[in-house]
């Protein structure tokens, strides 16, 4: 398997653009996770799905993010419209739901707003 | 809600010399442990974790942790330190709510810098 795979790697743009994230979990897992990392606040949850049913979006900063998941195979992660402190890195991982499971990541995206 | 404390920013080592990174985490249940490490620009590679059991485990790249509930302590160890080694390290708490999937919750992270 390939792993998690999030595109693009590396994004930059505009204050006030719209941005899109992307994230393929590995095949099987059924649940999946949307992380952001900055040096000031570090690892933090934003959203994650069951069986592509958001659980728990609370650590969704406000309402300028959003995510779904169409399928067992893909979700996005929308910021509409982007500020400069949205700059992060965020990462996406799976899991098999179940007991005595680890989460996966991916390479994370790399976000610079300017 | 559940929470981990790494007390260490940075740590700073002799290639050879032996390691531990500190972990200390709040949950009020049974704990399920992580140690993750990140190479600069990568994702997080998980390196061992905790479920159940022998409270002593090992991991990949020589690397093992003791769980300790007296001291709600989950700290990672390895004899000797490789220059490869240098890398940031996140130790993780997982919460497991009825139903779902563990959530991992992270620590700020341990960055770890090894001299020749």
């Amino acid at each position: 398997d390939a792993g998690v795979i999030q595109s693009p790697r590396h994004e930059v743009t505009e204050m006030g653009q719209e941005v899109t994230l992307r994230c393929k979990p590995i095949s099987g897992h059924n649940s999946l996770f949307w992380y952001r990392q900055t040096m000031m606040r570090g690892l933090e949850l934003l959203i994650y799905f069951n069986n592509n049913v958001p659980i728990d979006d609370s650590g969704m900063p406000e309402d300028r993010f959003s995510a779904k998941m169409p399928n067992a195979s893909f979700s996005t992660l929308k910021i509409q419209p982007s500020e400069p402190r949205d700059s992060a890195v965020y990462f996406c991982a799976s899991s098999l739901r179940g007991e005595n499971t680890e989460a996966f990541f991916g390479q994370g995206t790399r976000l610079t707003v300017v | 809600a559940q929470s981990v404390t790494q007390p260490d920013i940075h740590i700073t080592v002799s290639e050879g010399a032996s390691l531990e990174l500190r972990c200390n985490y709040s949950y009020g249940a049974t704990p399920y442990l992580f140690w993750y490490v990140q190479s600069p620009g990568q994702g997080l590679q998980l390196l061992l974790k905790y479920f159940s059991g022998d409270t002593l485990v090992q991991g990949i790249k020589g690397f093992e942790a003791e769980f300790k509930r007296s001291q709600s302590s989950f700290n990672l160890r390895k004899p000797s330190v490789h220059w490869s080694d240098a890398a940031e390290y996140f130790c993780a708490v997982g919460a497991k709510p009825a139903g779902g999937s563990y959530i991992p919750t992270f620590g700020r992270g341990t960055s770890l810098i090894v001299h020749p």
